[in-house]
């Protein structure tokens, strides 16, 4: 079956940790996403990627790195710079102007 | 900053009631307005993408239409149904190639059997 997948639901983040949130797609899509979600707010871009090799910072960037090596995987990392993680992360991955969204990962801090 | 708004936050209907609530957009450098269903322990499922002006899309039940002139678009649900429920988002996006969505906060729509 084609689709998104992201890895793992649940996250629990320790002080000063990094950790990586997985995001998969075998839709053969260019460009993929990551959008971060709080409460009461619309989903907001951390970063995208167009093409493989490139990714460029959203609106909430800071805290967060990815890569992109591979056109089906698009990984996005908290580091210890983000000092308010605990979000729900959603990943999607986009053909001509629709955006294809994965389960999600909820991030928490212990 | 660009800002796109939704309302309300959240309904209430009973089974069988239309309904419908509103996105508020930027009406400069539009190129489109999305809509997505999503609903609980489910990814964001595209409904609409809309670039004209006075367009009008359908869906089964669920219709939207357009206005970029003045920045708004409406989701119309014609006789809801428990499955109805879930958060409707709308996004917009600018005129540029990168594919970027600016997303409302969503309107949060409960129909009761």
């Amino acid at each position: 079956d084609g689709g998104i997948t992201q890895s793992p639901k649940y996250l629990f983040r320790k002080e000063g940790q990094n950790v990586t949130l997985s995001c998969e797609q075998n839709l053969n899509h260019d460009a993929m996403y990551w959008y971060r979600q709080d409460p009461g707010q619309g989903l907001r871009l951390i970063y995208y990627s167009q093409i493989v090799n490139d990714f460029q910072k959203g609106d909430i960037a800071e805290g967060y790195s990815v890569s992109r090596e591979k056109k089906e995987s698009f990984p996005l990392t908290v580091t210890s710079a983000q000092k308010n993680p605990t979000a729900f992360y959603l990943c999607a991955s986009k053909v001509e102007e629709t955006q294809y969204f994965g389960p999600g990962t909820r991030l928490l801090v212990l | 900053i660009l800002n796109v708004e939704q309302s309300p936050q959240s309904l209430h209907v009973q089974e069988g009631d239309s309904t419908n609530f509103t996105c508020s957009f930027p009406s400069s450098n539009f190129y489109a307005l999305h809509w997505y269903r999503w609903e609980t322990a489910k990814s964001p499922e595209a409904l609409f993408v809309m670039t004209l002006n006075g367009d009008e899309k359908k869906k089964g039940r669920i219709s939207a239409t357009l206005n970029t002139k003045e920045g708004y678009s409406y989701l119309y649900i014609k006789g809801s149904q428990p499955e109805d429920s879930a958060t409707y988002l709308c996004a917009f996006m600018g005129s540029s190639n990168t594919g970027k969505l600016i997303f409302g906060q969503g309107t949060t729509l409960q129909v009761k059997p």
